[in-house]
């Protein structure tokens, strides 16, 4: 069985250019999440969906964040226009169902804005 | 608000020497732990978890306890390898929320030397 996937592995952009980062989840798996750390720093929530539906999106940080997971199967997340504080490590992980507390992570994608 | 503080690294230790690391937690009702790993080069694997006070997770050798009235999921192993050198997270996740969101520490950086 195939793990959760992210594309790009790295990525480096000047400031106000945008990016797009890719997640496949594992196979059948309607939860999907993005996180970040940044820095160093803890790993945040970004958001959460069910299958292609949002469930929270709490922890996006602006609007120039846009995830978006078409059919309920992979997912995007696009920074536009990319700040600097937005350099840091972006994982994505997916999990089966509802109170399933294991979550499967990829190995992220990590984002440098210079 | 949710808290998750763990002891900072980076822990460097000989092969075989006892490994602790310290994890405290700030939350509303009863919270499930666990510790997540990142292996170099790779996504972050669950490690163990508890979901209750006083329930002891394990694995590969790892162990931790869920302290209620210390609030605390410190993580432990006897004798580590040098394939145990990895950045450790604790996290946390509400019960109340079945969605499983989670709530990451710092993380702690772990070099064993042979």
């Amino acid at each position: 069985e195939a793990g959760v996937t992210q594309f790009p592995s790295h990525s480096v952009i000047e400031k106000g250019q945008t990016v797009t980062l890719r997640c496949d989840p594992i196979s059948g798996h309607d939860n999907l999440y993005w996180y970040r750390r940044v820095m160093g720093k803890e790993i945040k929530f970004l958001l959460h969906f069910v299958k292609e539906s949002k469930q929270d999106e709490s922890g996006m940080p602006n609007n120039r964040f846009l995830a978006e997971r078409t059919g309920g199967t992979y997912s995007t997340l696009k920074v536009q226009p990319a700040e600097l504080e937005d350099s840091g490590v972006y994982f994505c992980a997916s999990s089966a169902g509802r109170g399933s507390y294991e979550q499967y992570f990829g190995p992220g994608t990590r984002l440098t804005v210079t | 608000g949710n808290s998750v503080t763990q002891m900072e690294g980076p822990v460097t230790l000989s092969e075989e020497a006892f490994l602790t690391i310290n994890c405290t937690y700030t939350a509303t009702g009863y919270p499930s732990l666990f510790w997540y790993v990142q292996y170099p080069g790779e996504g972050l694997q669950l490690l163990l978890k508890a979901t209750k006070a006083d329930d002891k997770g394990s694995n590969k050798g790892f162990e931790a306890t869920y302290r209620k009235e210390t609030t605390s999921f410190h993580l432990e192993k006897g004798s580590v390898q040098v394939s145990d050198s990895a950045v450790y997270f604790c996290a946390l996740s509400k019960t109340t929320d079945s969605w499983g969101k989670l709530q990451f520490g710092a993380g702690t950086q772990v070099v064993v030397t042979p």
